[in-house]
């Protein structure tokens, strides 16, 4: 049972925008621990997305976006694009738990 | 080029055995923390364990803990883990990836493209 919580699924048009949360507590996001992303495209190996909370590694377009305030944590996708669709997953560090690293829920981006 | 590839999964029995290999090139593989994480079928990420540069420090999750092992050969360019006493709740994708550290935290910067390990009798 993961300790970071994102909604199951969002949604939207081509062209909008979408946010998807990564929910933590005190002994991880909350701690100061960075926030890392992970894009999964159907039936393929994650790929990191975002990274420090905010930062893209090379080859990422700059409509993907990350943020992190309090115990919480966002990825935010600007002028979706129907190749986006995937299941995406936030990724912390946790002081409580002896697999220190965990992952969020997960969440499916559908584009419409 | 970075690349991980994976082998060694398969279907085992309930209390069975399986090493799972990961074989490294396109990076100094003896530079970076390793990685395993699996994927039980249409479900989220789990991450497994994870292994220092030369090998002496390992952390597993609770759930793994005393019957999975990971160990490396830097020489061989090479990242394993050893499953003792699979169970059902074993069942997952493996991948293996390389883990950079960011102020002190691992980051997992790449990804192989999994193994399938089933335990079922």
């Amino acid at each position: 049972q993961s300790v970071l919580t994102q909604p199951p699924s969002v949604s939207g048009a081509p062209g909008q925008r979408v946010t998807i949360s990564c929910t933590g507590s005190s002994s991880n996001i909350g701690a100061g621990y960075d926030v890392h992303w992970y894009q999964q495209l159907p039936g393929t190996a994650p790929k990191l997305l975002i990274y420090g909370n905010s930062n893209r590694p090379s080859g990422v377009p700059d409509r993907f976006s990350g943020s992190k305030s309090g115990t919480s944590a966002s990825l935010a996708i600007t002028g979706l694009q129907a190749e986006d669709e995937a299941d995406y997953y936030c990724q912390s560090y946790d002081s409580s738990l002896s697999a220190s690293y965990v992952f969020g829920t997960g969440t499916k981006v559908t584009v419409l | 080029e970075v690349q991980l590839v994976e082998s060694g999964g398969g279907l085992v029995q309930p209390g069975g055995s399986l090493r799972l290999s990961c074989a490294a090139s396109g990076f100094t593989f003896s530079s970076y923390w390793m990685s395993w994480v699996r994927q039980a079928p249409g479900k989220g990420l789990e991450w497994v364990a994870n292994i220092k540069q030369d090998g002496s420090e390992k952390y597993y999750v609770d759930s793994v803990k005393g019957r999975f092992t990971i160990s490396r050969d830097n020489a061989k360019n090479s990242l394993y883990l050893q499953m003792n006493s699979l169970r059902a709740e074993d069942t997952a994708v493996y991948y293996c990836a390389r883990a950079t550290l960011w102020f002190g935290e691992s980051v997992l910067d790449y990804w192989g493209q999994g193994t399938l390990v089933t335990v079922s009798s």
